[in-house]
């Protein structure tokens, strides 16, 4: 089992739609928890902390839930600039940083 | 400029050749990550420092790689004999520690890509 996982994509979804992510990790030890943007041929952006208590920045909502190792991104009112690559980022008890494999989005208009 | 700093931007290189990639992380950042990334993959760990240990090392990672980082700041990745499967973007990252356990989020230079040929 990969220690991290993301949902498989391509989504594909019309401007102005809501659009989830999920992402599952094998180590309970895990301490810290982020969601990152990656552009084509850049490197990957920090998009928001993922905290215990869900945390929310504009449009975008990251909720955590350690009982199931479990993170959501949750993507409000889809613009045309939120195509992206979104990854899923969790450091485990050894702080090593582990990557999901990603989730494209494709916002069409 | 303060962020993460990854030299060379691009590399060319003939199969069988040593390469060699530096990564210049935040000054006040402890640790420092290695990964290597593919078309429609996420960014896979190569292996990550502590200062100046290296902590792990993925089981993925042949010998013919090794990394570096000898003072605590500066680290080097070399990668000997290359091999066309070799060719990826080779990306840096650097974090510190977080008061109440973990990482704060980790920032990345702009990578080395690699194409081997």
């Amino acid at each position: 089992r990969k220690e991290v996982e993301q949902d498989p994509g391509p989504f594909n979804v019309p401007e102005g739609a809501t659009v989830a992510f999920n992402c599952t990790y094998s180590n309970s030890a895990s301490q810290s928890f982020f969601w990152y943007r990656q552009d084509c041929r850049k490197e990957p952006k920090l998009l928001m902390s993922v905290y215990s208590s869900g945390n929310e920045d504009g449009r975008f909502t990251a909720q955590l839930n350690r009982a199931s190792q479990y993170i959501s991104l949750l993507i409000r009112d889809s613009k045309l600039s939120d195509s992206a690559t979104y990854l899923c980022v969790v450091t485990g008890g050894g702080f090593k940083t582990i990557f999901g494999a990603g989730t494209r989005l494709f916002v069409k208009a | 400029d303060t962020g993460v700093s990854q030299n060379p931007r691009h590399k060319i290189t003939k199969r069988g050749q040593n390469v060699t990639f530096r990564c210049d992380p935040i000054s006040e950042h402890n640790r420092l990550y290695w990964y290597r990334q593919t078309l429609g993959q996420g960014p896979e760990f190569l292996t990550y420092f502590q200062n100046e240990a290296q902590l792990e090392k993925s089981r993925l990672l042949s010998d013919r790689f090794s990394a570096e980082r000898p003072k605590g700041s500066f680290s080097t990745l070399e990668i000997q004999r290359t091999e066309q499967g070799d060719s990826a973007m080779y990306l840096c990252a650097s974090t510190s520690i977080r008061g109440q356990g973990g990482n704060t989020e980790a920032f990345f230079g702009q990578g080395t890509r690699l194409t081997v040929v």
